[in-house]
């Protein structure tokens, strides 16, 4: 069975852009939540879809947000990006939801310059 | 809020040699997890455990969950250079619709 698969893996943009990340889970998972993960913060939960509804969300700003399609692919997008959006963003995939076993895809590393 | 806390931050320790390192909070979970990342990559699940006081043993690892259901314990015995990454414990809550809790993590180098 093929892992979770994120693209793009690296990515840099410049303050101000928007950048879109993609998804797509192991096979007849239905949950995907997202992560970004920093030297100084950790990992830190950032929203989870379930059939296409999100589910849960974390402490972030609007300007941060997700959407997941019917084939339980998921995109999340950051607009106006700022410097310290710069990190490891992660994307997990579950059968049912992010309180059960979780598997993580490789991550995008997105830095902001 | 729940919270989850790791120690050692840093690990460094020479190849054969036996650590532990822990993970604790306040806070009750239905279950905890441990995970290892490698550099770039992202964590890999090693073990869910459920049970107060419940230990798991995987090759040369060994994890326990308190009895208490607050706290683990990852033990690596005879440490080796491919045992080097991040170790992450995560508390699961009582509900799939709950955020889970991701440590800090512990940063194990093995030196051969």
């Amino acid at each position: 069975k093929a892992g979770v698969t994120q693209t793009p893996r690296y990515l840099i943009k410049t303050r101000g852009q928007q950048v879109t990340l993609s998804c797509s889970p192991i096979s007849g998972h239905r949950s995907v939540s997202w992560y970004q993960q920093t030297p100084g913060q950790g990992l830190q939960f950032l929203f989870e879809y379930f059939s296409e509804t999100q589910r849960n969300k974390g402490n972030f700003p609007g300007r941060f947000s997700g959407r997941q399609f019917s084939n339980s692919r998921s995109e999340m997008n950051v607009s106006t990006l700022e410097l310290g959006d710069s990190a490891l963003y992660l994307c997990a995939s579950s059968l049912v939801g992010s309180g059960y076993e979780q598997y993580f895809g490789p991550g995008t590393r997105l830095t902001v310059t | 809020t729940q919270l989850l806390e790791q120690s050692p931050q840093f690990l460094s320790i020479q190849e054969g040699e036996n650590l532990t390192v822990y993970c604790n909070s306040s806070s009750v979970f239905s279950s905890l997890q441990w995970y290892r990342q490698e550099p770039g990559e992202g964590p890999v699940l090693l073990v869910t455990v459920v049970t107060g006081g419940e230990v798991k043993k995987l090759k040369r690892l060994t994890f326990q969950f308190g009895d208490a259901r607050k706290d683990s314990s990852l033990h690596i015995t005879a440490a080796q250079p491919g045992d080097t990454g991040l170790y992450l414990c995560a508390g699961l809550p009582k509900t799939s619709y709950d955020k889970v809790i991701f440590g800090p993590g512990t940063s194990l180098s093995v030196i051969p």
